[in-house]
């Protein structure tokens, strides 16, 4: 079946640091890639997305593309914030039919000043 | 309203009550998502509706788990007996349609505390 694996947190960083979380995949088919953002004591929110191979998903300084050669949708910010300090969950949806979104475990990021 | 809304936000249970988690999805969408969010377990899908009917119920973990959805819009999540590891944050999400590039947006959540 479908599967995302996201790096374990917590990471910790400076403020103006660069950030990576590495994403990736497992699918059958095509599928379209997330990346959501849970802010303590939030919902989540959807932060970008990527519908097909090569495509670059990007909000709010986040960049993330989408790269089916490694199966792979890694997560990245020039200059991290102490606001962005939040978890972050990579997924997946099935572009076949409907679209339950498969998470990865969730990797939380801390910035301090 | 703007977003989707649930109800309550948070529901403190004794074993073996039963529990109603109600949602409200954006208006005009015809895709509806249940997930449970727990410590141990992550993020699940539950169940997905597609107006009224629900073609997935994979996810629901036993038959103490039950939905429905009416006027293609509320739905109530509905746990019989409760245990305690059905301890979690149930999250419902909602989308235009169903297809697999559509965007789920999620409500916030009721956080679930069975004693």
């Amino acid at each position: 079946g479908d599967s995302v694996t996201q790096m374990e947190g917590p990471v910790t960083l400076s403020e103006e640091a660069f950030l990576t979380i590495n994403c990736t995949y497992t699918a059958t088919g095509y599928p379209s890639l997330f990346w959501y953002v849970q802010y303590p004591g939030e919902g989540l929110q959807l932060l970008l997305k990527a519908t097909k191979a090569d495509d670059k998903g990007s909000n709010k300084g986040f960049e993330a593309t989408y790269r089916k050669e490694t199966t792979s949708f890694h997560l990245e910010k020039g200059s991290v914030q102490v606001s962005d300090s939040a978890v972050y969950f990579c997924a997946l949806s099935d572009r076949r039919g409907y679209s339950t979104l498969t998470f990865g475990k969730g990797t939380m990021l801390l910035v301090s000043p | 309203g703007a977003g989707v809304s649930q109800s309550p936000s948070n529901k403190v249970t004794e074993k073996g009550k039963d529990v109603e988690l109600r949602c409200d999805p954006i208006s005009g969408h015809t895709a509806l998502y249940w997930y449970r969010q727990s410590l141990g377990q992550g993020l699940e899908f539950l169940i997905y509706f597609q107006g009224n009917s629900a073609p997935d119920k994979s996810g629901l973990p036993s038959d103490r788990f039950s939905a429905e959805r009416t006027g293609g819009s509320v739905s109530t999540l509905t746990i019989q007996r409760t245990q305690q590891e059905d301890s979690a944050v149930y999250l419902c999400a909602s989308s235009w349609t169903s297809g697999g590039q559509e965007t789920q947006y999620f409500g916030p959540g009721t956080r679930l505390l069975v004693l």
